[in-house]
């Protein structure tokens, strides 16, 4: 169970064009997902809290108008890259956490997309 | 202010011996703690949490240790396999934010 899935897994885009990424949770609701981005060797950092049915939250820092997020469902979040410029090349990961269930703070992990920007 | 590595500090560990990995959280309020594996190119794996009224859990062949005082997260890998090769990280939460914030990482190398 708890199983979060990412599409696409890796996607190759030209400068200005937009990229659009799915996070889904596969077995189970997720009112809030998050979207990180992570740079090679170096960790995890959170762009963006997103809730179903509102806007998302994003960290200082972050461009909600680049970086747009839509949440929905229960069950999927899309985060599209607006215009991208080689910088944006990252590895994008999505979390979603449970509903309701034991532990209200527990977060799954997609397995990532790795978006490369010519 | 948040925990965020630069570089990946790396541990070279003998096949079969034990672990430990070593983690500095930057937040005195975090109460609840999170160690995370990922491997190349995947996303990351939960591991074992601890919450802060604890300071010691033991998992399948792993243990956390959390010394509040000086707020340092420990991971201890018992008898390292080569499938635990990869990058670990802790994670801090704040409950009240309910965001999670990820340390720098520390690569596992095991060495058959």
């Amino acid at each position: 169970g708890a199983v979060v899935s990412q599409h696409p897994s890796w996607v190759i885009c030209k400068s200005g064009t937009s990229v659009k990424i799915e996070c889904r949770s596969l077995d189970f609701q997720a009112t809030t997902m998050f979207w990180y981005r992570q740079f090679p060797k170096q960790s995890l950092m959170l762009m963006a809290t997103s809730n179903e049915g509102s806007k998302a939250t994003y960290e200082q820092g972050v461009e909600k108008d680049k970086f747009l997020i839509n949440h929905a469902s229960l069950t999927l979040s899309t985060l599209t890259v607006t215009s991208a410029h080689p910088e944006d090349s990252s590895f994008y990961i999505c979390s979603a956490r449970v509903s309701s269930g034991r532990r209200i703070d527990e977060q799954y992990f997609g397995p990532g997309t790795r978006l490369t920007v010519t | 202010g948040e925990s965020v590595g630069l570089h990946l500090p790396t541990l070279s560990v003998q096949e079969g011996d034990n672990s430990i990995i070593n983690c500095a959280y930057s937040n005195s309020a975090s109460d609840y703690f999170i160690w995370y594996k990922q491997e190349s190119g995947k996303g990351p794996q939960f591991i074992i949490d601890i919450r802060s009224n604890m300071d010691k859990r033991q998992g399948q062949r792993v243990t956390v240790l959390l010394n509040k005082t000086v707020k340092h997260l420990s991971l201890q890998i018992a008898a390292t396999q080569p499938g635990d090769s990869a990058v670990y990280f802790c994670a801090e939460n704040l409950s009240a934010g309910n965001k999670l914030t990820f340390g720098g990482g520390t690569r596992v190398l095991v060495k058959p």
